[in-house]
């Protein structure tokens, strides 16, 4: 069975610094890719996939993430953070006949 | 296009009771999962309905049911209440294969007291 693994249940930055959010996955055949966000009392928004077309993936809000087979990782980063990005992330997997299955969730912190 | 609509967005209801959520996904979505978040647990699969059967479940007791219409749209109902219950309830529609994604609702908040 496939599972996630988020390193680090809170992180914080200063604006304007690097976000780097840690996520390792656990998966017989290469799975497909997930992060999402999610803002106090909402639910979760698709920041961005990876579903094998590229490894290096863009999302929304300047997010990124790279899929490196060899590592079993899939790390969010944003060059530069905003107060705005404050949120849960969440990495999850999925493989085709399966449930999506989500890692424990990362707070971001963002300081002015 | 409209989003995924869940209904109510917050219920309280009292230790023993049952109660019904319901999950309306975005059109042309066949696909309907449901998870439960709580602060200790984390998001947790409770169910996925796709075309109206039971693809797949978790790891949740009987009395989490579920079920799909032919439109779609889906009903989770949790049967005595118990306090341990109290959580978001968040369902996500998908057209239904690995690669496509899921799309979430804002989520129902349950509170059983």
């Amino acid at each position: 069975a496939q599972s996630v693994t988020q390193l680090g249940s809170h992180v914080s930055v200063s604006e304007g610094a690097l976000v780097l959010l840690r996520c390792n996955y656990s998966s017989s055949v290469p799975p497909y890719l997930f992060w999402y966000v999610q803002y106090p009392n909402q639910g979760l928004q698709l920041l961005l996939k990876y579903t094998s077309a590229a490894t290096l993936v863009k999302g929304i809000n300047g997010f990124e993430a790279e899929f490196k087979k060899s590592e079993t990782s899939f790390h969010l980063t944003k060059p530069s953070a905003h107060m705005s990005d404050a949120a849960e992330y969440f990495c999850a997997v999925i493989k085709a006949g399966t449930a999506l299955i989500f890692g424990k969730g990362t707070t971001l912190s963002v300081s002015s | 296009k409209a989003g995924v609509t869940q209904t109510p967005r917050y219920l309280i209801k009292t230790r023993g009771q049952q109660v019904t959520l319901s999950c309306s996904p975005i059109s042309g979505h066949r696909s309907v999962s449901w998870y439960q978040q709580t602060p200790g647990q984390g998001l947790q699969f409770l169910f996925e309905y796709f075309s109206e059967t039971q693809r797949n479940k978790g790891n949740f007791p009987g009395r989490f049911s579920g079920r799909q219409f032919s439109n779609s749209r889906s009903e989770m109902n949790v049967s005595t209440l118990e306090l341990g219950d109290s959580a978001l309830y968040l369902c996500a529609s998908s057209l239904g294969r690995a690669g496509y994604g899921y799309t979430f609702g804002s989520g129902t908040r349950l509170t059983v007291v």
